[in-house]
């Protein structure tokens, strides 16, 4: 049984606050890391692939690093606005299919 | 119209009833998938395939049968459902295994 865990379940902060949030995953098999953002009643969006462990990537505000060996990735947001407001995925896949196993999220409100 | 579409947003059926949740893509992708999202859970893969051939079922009921026409076009044909099938349903995309474009989904309500 494959567990991805994302922590904290929820967070609320202030804008200009900065941000960050943990996905724990097996570190066995590994294949790829992936990071979606879904806002309420829009489409889950992909923020990141990662698949090298030391990775880390970075769009705009958002950066996000990658741990293979110990099972961990983190989300950074900096300077977070309103519009950051949402829930993050992170999605593990192994190295034998296309499955990706999905963590519950950590759903982020920003606070104007 | 780009990306994934589905139809129809959000649907109402009785335990009896026979529908079709249908998932377009324009993107030239060749794996498409559906996945359910029930309240307070993980999104649960339920079906993929790659090259209009299946290639994951993930244990689902066969009261849920899905059907790959060609590389576009996904449907999910449902029959004889339950009110715990009730849930948000997710198609997506993807340039074989890498990131996934997800459609903006069906509601499902079961009564």
């Amino acid at each position: 049984i494959l567990n991805v865990e994302q922590s904290p379940q929820s967070l609320h902060v202030q804008e200009g606050d900065s941000t960050n949030f943990t996905c724990s995953f097996p570190s066995s098999n590994f294949y790829a890391l992936h990071w979606y953002r879904w806002e309420t009643a829009k489409s889950p969006e992909a923020l990141f692939v990662m698949t090298l462990n030391g990775d880390e990537k970075k769009k705009g505000r958002i950066s996000a690093t990658l741990n293979t060996k110990e099972g961990y990735s983190y989300l950074y947001i900096k300077g977070s606005q309103p519009e950051d407001s949402a829930t993050y995925l992170c999605a593990f896949s192994s190295g034998s299919n296309y499955k990706l196993t999905f963590g519950k999220g950590t759903l982020l409100t920003v606070n104007p | 119209e780009t990306g994934v579409t589905q139809t129809p947003r959000h649907l109402v059926m009785g335990m009896t009833n026979k529908k079709s949740l249908k998932c377009e893509q324009h993107l030239g992708h060749n794996a498409m998938y559906w996945y359910k999202q029930s309240a307070k859970k993980p999104l649960e893969l339920m079906f993929v395939y790659s090259l209009e051939e299946r290639v994951e079922n993930n244990s689902v009921p066969s009261r849920f049968s899905p059907e790959c026409p060609n590389s576009s076009h996904l449907f999910l044909h449902l029959h004889t459902l339950q009110p715990e099938d009730s849930a948000l349903y997710l198609c997506a995309s993807s340039p074989g295994r890498g990131e996934q474009f997800f459609g903006p989904g069906t509601r499902l309500t079961v009564l």
